[in-house]
């Protein structure tokens, strides 16, 4: 079964400085992966994704993540955080079922000091 | 991406009212859809997906007559809480699927409606 482990619940950086998030997926296919973020009371917002082509996948406002097939992993990362980017951000593997779901981890949340 | 628009954005209501929130898919034909709901600080849920001219497939453990969806047009689908209870006090996003065959695009996400049951 696929899923999906947010290794950080909560992340805290200095603005301008790097800002990485965690992800590990498991799944026994070629997975599609996608990290999106939530601003407070507000929907999701797709930063990028990963579909199988370029393992390193660069997103908006200057985000970007890496496929590690070995490592099953798919950080995200920002080399210089802005105070904008505090927010939620959600890990997401395509569910294989072919129904179009997504399949969720748990969220960190990033905060950024001044 | 398709861009989605949630309406209303937040309701307060009187337990044992009926609430409906839409989904508009503005500049996309959609056929499928799907309705979440996310308690404080927590992931999104999967509640169903929203199918256009049929019925909708709903998540284990979602009750299907609480929890109307309707997807009668390629552009909207509603989620119709029936005799809403402060339970379902939570906030409820749609989305919508990118691509036809593909079923590995991405989902395009509304802003969410924080329905508050008194």
């Amino acid at each position: 079964a696929q899923s999906v482990t947010q290794l950080d619940s909560h992340v805290s950086v200095s603005e301008g400085t790097p800002v990485l998030l965690r992800c590990n997926y498991s799944s026994s296919y070629s997975p599609s992966l996608f990290w999106y973020v939530q601003h407070p009371n507000k929907g999701l917002q797709l930063l990028l994704k990963y579909t199988s082509a370029a393992t390193l996948v660069k997103g908006i406002n200057g985000f970007e993540a890496e496929f590690k097939k070995s490592e099953t992993s798919f950080h995200l990362t920002k080399p210089s955080a802005h105070m904008s980017d505090a927010a939620e951000y959600f890990c997401v593997v395509s569910d294989p079922s072919n129904t179009g779901k997504l399949i969720f981890g748990q969220g960190t949340t990033l905060q950024v000091k001044p | 991406g398709a861009v989605v628009s949630q309406h209303p954005s937040w309701v307060i209501c009187k337990s044992g009212t009926s609430v409906k929130i839409e989904c508009r898919s503005l500049d996309f034909q959609a056929t499928t859809m799907f309705w979440y709901r996310q308690f404080p600080k927590q992931s999104l849920m999967l509640m169903a997906t929203s199918n256009e001219g049929s019925k909708a497939t709903y998540e284990q453990g979602v009750e299907k007559d609480k929890f109307l969806i309707n997807h009668a047009s390629l552009t909207l689908s509603t989620l119709t809480v029936t005799s809403a209870h402060p339970e379902d006090s939570s906030f409820y996003i749609c989305s919508v699927m990118d691509g036809g065959p593909y079923r590995n695009q991405p989902q395009h996400f509304g802003d969410g409606t924080r329905l508050s049951i008194l």
